[in-house]
């Protein structure tokens, strides 16, 4: 069964500084990857997804993500910081479209 | 096009009593799923159908949840007694399942809680 770890329950940045989130995977076959964010009170909203080809992936709001197979990777970045991208940012790896796993999630502040 | 739907946005229930979320999914989105969401974790799935079959209800604690889909269409899940530990957010998700890779679209949620 395929799992998600992500490195740092909660992250801070000052604004305008690189933003790493980091997501690490286990999987028997290479996996579809994702990254969601979450703003209070809200469902979760599809930042990027990795399927096949090109490792390294764009999404929106200006972050993107390299899929490394040898480190079963998938770190989420983003080079400035902005106070709008304060939020939860969720990794999910999914095989065939079923049963999306969702790892537990990392808090983004963003400083002043 | 319209996204997931879901309601209520919030209840509040005292435990042992009944509970029912609704959800109405993206038009044409074959595939549905219900999550449980406790604060400071990730969504855990209970529950995947396809159309109006399940899929997977592999850690959907049968003994007090419930879930139906029918005519393929919008879904209700039923807690029924609630217990504290049930106090979580509800997330609702579709996806066209047209290919693996396909994304989950999201609802707000049905936050709940049990005093």
């Amino acid at each position: 069964a395929q799992s998600v770890t992500q490195l740092g329950s909660h992250v801070s940045v000052s604004e305008g500084a690189l933003v790493l989130l980091r997501c690490n995977y286990s999987s028997s076959v290479p996996p579809y990857l994702f990254w969601y964010v979450q703003y209070p009170n809200q469902g979760l909203q599809l930042l990027l997804k990795y399927t096949t080809g090109a490792t390294l992936v764009k999404g929106i709001n200006g972050f993107e993500a390299e899929f490394k197979k040898s480190e079963t990777s998938f770190h989420l970045t983003k080079p400035s910081a902005h106070m709008s991208d304060a939020a939860e940012y969720f990794c999910a790896v999914t095989l065939y479209g079923q049963n999306f796993v969702f790892g537990p999630g990392t808090r983004l502040s963003v400083l002043p | 096009e319209a996204g997931v739907a879901q309601s209520p946005r919030y209840k509040i229930i005292e435990k042992r009593q009944s509970v029912a979320f609704w959800c109405n999914p993206i038009s044409g989105h074959a595939t549905l799923y219900w999550y449980q969401q406790i604060l400071g974790q990730g969504p855990k799935l209970l529950i995947q159908f396809q159309n109006n079959g399940v899929v997977d209800d592999s850690q959907l604690p049968k003994d007090r949840f419930s879930a139906e889909r029918l005519k393929g269409v919008d879904s209700t899940l039923k807690i029924q007694p609630a217990k504290l530990e049930d106090s979580a957010v509800y997330l609702c998700a579709s996806s066209s399942y047209r290919e693996g890779s396909s994304p989950l679209h999201f609802g707000n949620g049905t936050r709940l809680t049990v005093t």
